[in-house]
């Protein structure tokens, strides 16, 4: 098991509806990248927050949007919540300045869209 | 077309057997190639990286990336039933902070 925590584990929203995740990044780790899994695929970049700032950016668009915490934790919002949206959302924290290869990642938000 | 490609699966082997699993990827740029594990409903679990071209072995794993080709392999001696999960092959660029992963290779060991 990582220390990386994500809140909750499984959320059901409604077309629409806004929605926030949660993560707690490992002891020691100062930045936390968001990746969104959809069912039978592998996971798609989000964002990096890293100073509280985003730094670098996947191909979503501007309704996900994140927040860093000065203890490193880190949110992910996504308004208007659309059918598609439905996946595993993982959270992983590293620390910046080393290649991000030790990158340690939670268990995940299964978030469903109905 | 995908940065990195992977083959779904479902892979299934017999315990014991060696398991064999294979990504191709586009970017040139990409220098560190990670493999994952990843059981149902969890997280990705990094089992090894590799740094450009070469092998690294780690116990019953060994990790194989061949830039000239643009393949990256992983191999598992001695397939245990714990041993099924989906494995998932990335990449990332020397100075980038964003993984790129395949689409995941489904395992079952059977016992």
């Amino acid at each position: 098991e990582t220390g990386v925590t994500q809140s909750p584990t499984h959320l059901i929203k409604t077309r629409g509806q806004q929605v926030t995740l949660r993560c707690s990044s490992q002891s020691g780790h100062n930045t936390v990248s968001w990746y969104q899994q959809a069912l039978g695929q592998g996971p798609q970049f989000i964002f990096q927050y890293y100073r509280e700032e985003e730094n670098g950016r996947g191909n979503f668009p501007p309704r996900f949007s994140g927040l860093q915490f000065p203890n490193y934790s880190s949110e992910l919002n996504v308004n208007a919540l659309e059918l598609d949206d439905s996946a595993l959302y993982l959270c992983a924290s590293s620390f910046h300045g080393t290649v991000n290869t030790e990158a340690f990642f939670g268990q995940g938000t299964r978030l469903t869209v109905v | 077309q995908k940065e990195v490609e992977q083959d779904p699966g479902p892979l299934s082997v017999p315990e014991g057997a060696i398991v064999s699993l294979n990504c191709t990827y586009s970017n040139s740029a990409f220098q560190y190639f990670m493999w994952y594990r990843q059981y149902s409903r969890k997280g990705p679990e990094l089992l090894m990286y590799t740094y450009s071209s070469g092998n690294k072995e780690d116990g019953r794993f060994t990790a194989q990336v061949d830039k000239s080709s643009k393949y990256i392999s992983l191999f598992i001696r001695d397939s245990q039933p714990s041993d099924s999960a989906t494995y998932l092959c990335a990449s990332i660029k020397a100075a980038g902070n964003k993984l790129t992963f395949g689409g995941g290779t489904r395992v079952l060991v059977k016992p």
